[in-house]
């Protein structure tokens, strides 16, 4: 399986400012074909299911606020919010879904103020 | 409204049957992999296996083959996750989700190619089991 490793495990940040999480792949999920990377991100609130903020590495889902970035290819990759909001508090996962499954989460990264 | 909904929480004596639902609504239920995905407290989730309502073609996670079975009824929209035997390394919140792609994308690096099902597009809002004597 692909094992997806994401830093930092806990991030506090000021209201306003940045906030980057970093997520990294054991293996290559660029397909070269297409030149696409299967990477998504999740945002999880307390008792929510998680849910989708970004596709294909960089691609917002739609009704995303923009302050809400991704970036990288390959093996590593980031996910930026520009200017912290107090709704923004929540546990982020990165998955990998261009292996044969099963498609790997990381660890998370739980982003307070 | 395109949702999944899912069945209440559960809690089982070690040993016992489950089955837990998930039912969709507001799309074509069997154009869409469902797959579940188990949270155990604390923990990243973990992909368990995806059935394909439309003929209930089923895959599932090495880690999790054998160890539940996954089905779905077409005629009501539902997909079911299913334990013979629970134990108490079963207790965790259990979603289904669904993924983006109608059907399937094919992958081929070289000579060797497989199937994709792309990421999660919508999520049930989980089913807590407990498994405690």
């Amino acid at each position: 399986d692909i094992v997806m490793t994401q830093s930092p495990d806990s991030l506090a940040v000021s209201l306003g400012e940045r906030a980057t999480i970093n997520c990294k792949s054991s293996q290559s999920v660029l397909y070269s074909s297409s030149n696409k990377n299967y990477l998504a991100w999740y945002q999880q609130k307390p008792g929510q299911p998680p849910k989708l903020l970004i596709y294909w590495a960089s691609i917002r889902e739609s009704g995303v606020p923009d302050r809400f970035s991704g970036s990288g290819s390959g093996t590593d990759f980031t996910l930026t919010i520009s200017s912290l909001q107090a709704e923004d508090v929540a546990v982020y996962y990165c998955q990998q879904y261009y292996s044969i499954p099963p498609y790997t989460f990381g660890q998370g990264t739980n982003l307070e103020i | 409204e395109v949702q999944l909904v899912q069945s209440g929480a559960e809690v089982k004596k070690p040993g016992e049957s489950l089955r837990i639902s998930c039912q969709g609504s507001g799309y074509s239920f069997t154009r869409y992999w469902i797959a579940w995905v188990r949270q155990m407290p604390g923990k990243g989730p973990e992909w368990m296996g995806i059935i394909y309502p439309g003929d209930s073609d089923t895959k599932y996670s090495p880690s999790f083959r054998g160890q539940v079975t996954i089905s779905a009824d077409k005629s009501i929209n539902t997909a079911y996750l299913q334990w013979s035997s629970l134990k108490a390394s079963d207790t965790a919140m259990y979603y289904c989700a669904r993924h983006k792609i109608e059907g399937m994308q094919r992958l081929c690096n070289g000579a060797d190619c497989y199937d994709n099902y792309w990421y999660f597009d919508l999520w049930g809002r989980g089913t807590l089991v407990t498994v405690s004597s």
